[in-house]
């Protein structure tokens, strides 16, 4: 168990709609990082929050934006969904500002239908 | 930017050694992570390297040559549970931020 926690675990909605993805970092972590996995492929990274504010923004699209709130969980939102958006999204934290071990949540499992 | 290589595809047999290798090429590094990750699972990390030269931990250890862009991840004794992905993952400077970016992964079957 890394301490990271995620939720819900599945979800399975239908094209056009939004759904809110949520992470809780390890205790004392203020970095929170989002992924995304897609079947058989590599870790996307998307987008990183320290301390309440947006630090770093890998390749995550218009329709997709995140916060983190100031007890330091993390919402990914994603909006009009699309079948393609079906993945895996994992969270992750670090203590660091930016770099350094990354320890990730069990991961959101997006079925778009 | 940065590009990092690691194989496709492994199999090895219980008991035996593997070695699974990442080349990487990207401008100011300063480290690089090792995770693995069982199929529909998080990644768990192994190691961290910053410095050329081989870490060891139990039955997993692994080497850096910064001047070669080279790492590998040697497996030792290996169990069916070592069936992953082993992912190679590059941490950079980027202007005061550190940047980390993982490669495709490498996945490993253990055959008995």
């Amino acid at each position: 168990d890394s301490g990271v926690t995620q939720t819900p675990k599945h979800l399975i909605t239908a094209t056009g709609q939004r759904v809110t993805l949520r992470c809780s970092p390890r205790s004392g972590d203020l970095s929170v990082y989002w992924y995304q996995q897609s079947l058989d492929q590599g870790l996307q990274f998307l987008i990183q929050y320290y301390n309440g504010e947006e630090r770093a923004k890998g390749n995550i699209l218009e329709r997709f934006s995140a916060q983190q709130f100031p007890d330091l969980h993390s919402e990914l939102n994603l909006s009009s969904l699309e079948l393609g958006d079906s993945a895996l999204y994992f969270c992750a934290s670090s203590v660091l500002f930016s770099g350094g071990v990354q320890y990730f949540g069990p991961g959101t499992r997006l079925t778009v239908t | 930017g940065q590009n990092i290589d690691q194989p496709t595809e492994m199999t090895a047999t219980e008991g035996a050694i593997v070695q699974i290798n990442c080349t990487y090429q990207t401008s100011g590094f300063n480290g690089l992570f090792w995770y693995q990750q069982h199929a529909g699972e998080a990644p768990t990390f192994l190691s961290y390297n910053v410095l050329d030269g081989l870490e060891e931990k139990g039955r997993f250890s692994s080497f850096l040559s910064r001047s070669k862009g080279y790492s590998y991840l040697l497996l030792k004794e290996l169990q069916m549970k070592d069936s992953a992905s082993y992912l190679c993952a590059v941490s950079s400077n980027s202007g005061g931020y550190q940047k980390v970016t993982f490669g495709t992964g490498t996945k490993l079957q253990v055959i008995p």
